[in-house]
């Protein structure tokens, strides 16, 4: 079946501005993340969901940040007033499971997103 | 909290030779392990992951890594590397519902 998919794949815009990076997972999977990866690191934690609910949400870096998945399925990770440092890729990933590090992850392309 | 280091920024090898990534992680219980590899335009895809039991774990491609408790090392390896093995591989550490990852060792490969 279809993998995790994330639209738009690149999105460009002003600082100051509004983005919403959304995220389709697996079809099934109760449990979905976020992650961020800055230039030369590794993916870093954001928020996870199980379900409905953001279960754990330690890894927003500030309150402009915020994710919803209203349905359980689809995701939605919206940055407001975004400044230059946001610039980064958005990889969301999901699992079949109860979610939590043993599950495996699977993840999708990333959004790159570039704050001028 | 946990953390995963990644000594080696770039490694570069000829097609045909022997490769090994270093890692290393900070946890004071048994780790939960894993090897990622990023490609170009993909996806970040699971090569292996450790949780217990044999300390030798075999991944896909052709991978495998080893757990040293008495080094805090999980080395991912591989006898003979193809030209498709370069990418992006990074080792990460799982902490209850998140995964932490290191920097990234990026590998080249010659022909």
């Amino acid at each position: 079946g279809a993998g995790v998919s994330q639209t738009p794949s690149n999105k460009v815009t002003e600082k100051g501005k509004y983005v919403e990076l959304r995220c389709d997972p697996i079809s099934g999977h109760t449990a979905l993340y976020w992650y961020r990866q800055s230039l030369g690191q590794g993916p870093e934690f954001l928020i996870y969901f199980q379900g409905t609910g953001a279960a754990d949400d330690s890894g927003l870096p500030n309150d402009r940040f915020f994710a919803v998945r209203p349905e359980g399925s689809v995701s939605t990770l919206k940055i407001q007033r975004t400044e230059r440092g946001d610039s980064a890729v958005y990889l969301c990933a999901s699992s079949a499971n109860h979610g939590g590090s043993t599950d495996t992850q699977y993840f999708g392309p990333g959004t790159r997103l570039t704050v001028l | 909290a946990q953390s995963v280091t990644q000594p080696d920024i770039h490694i570069t090898v000829s097609e045909g030779a022997s490769l090994e990534l270093r890692c290393n992680y900070s946890y004071g219980a048994t780790p939960y392990l894993f090897w990622y590899v990023q490609s170009p335009g993909q996806g970040l895809q699971l090569l292996l992951k450790y949780f217990s039991g044999d300390t030798l774990v075999q991944g896909i491609k052709g991978f495998e890594a080893e757990f040293k408790r008495s080094q805090s090392s999980f080395n991912l390896r591989k006898p003979s590397v193809h030209w498709s093995d370069a990418a992006e591989y990074f080792c990460a550490v799982g902490e209850n519902d998140k995964i932490i990852f290191g920097k990234g060792t990026r590998l080249h490969i010659l022909p």
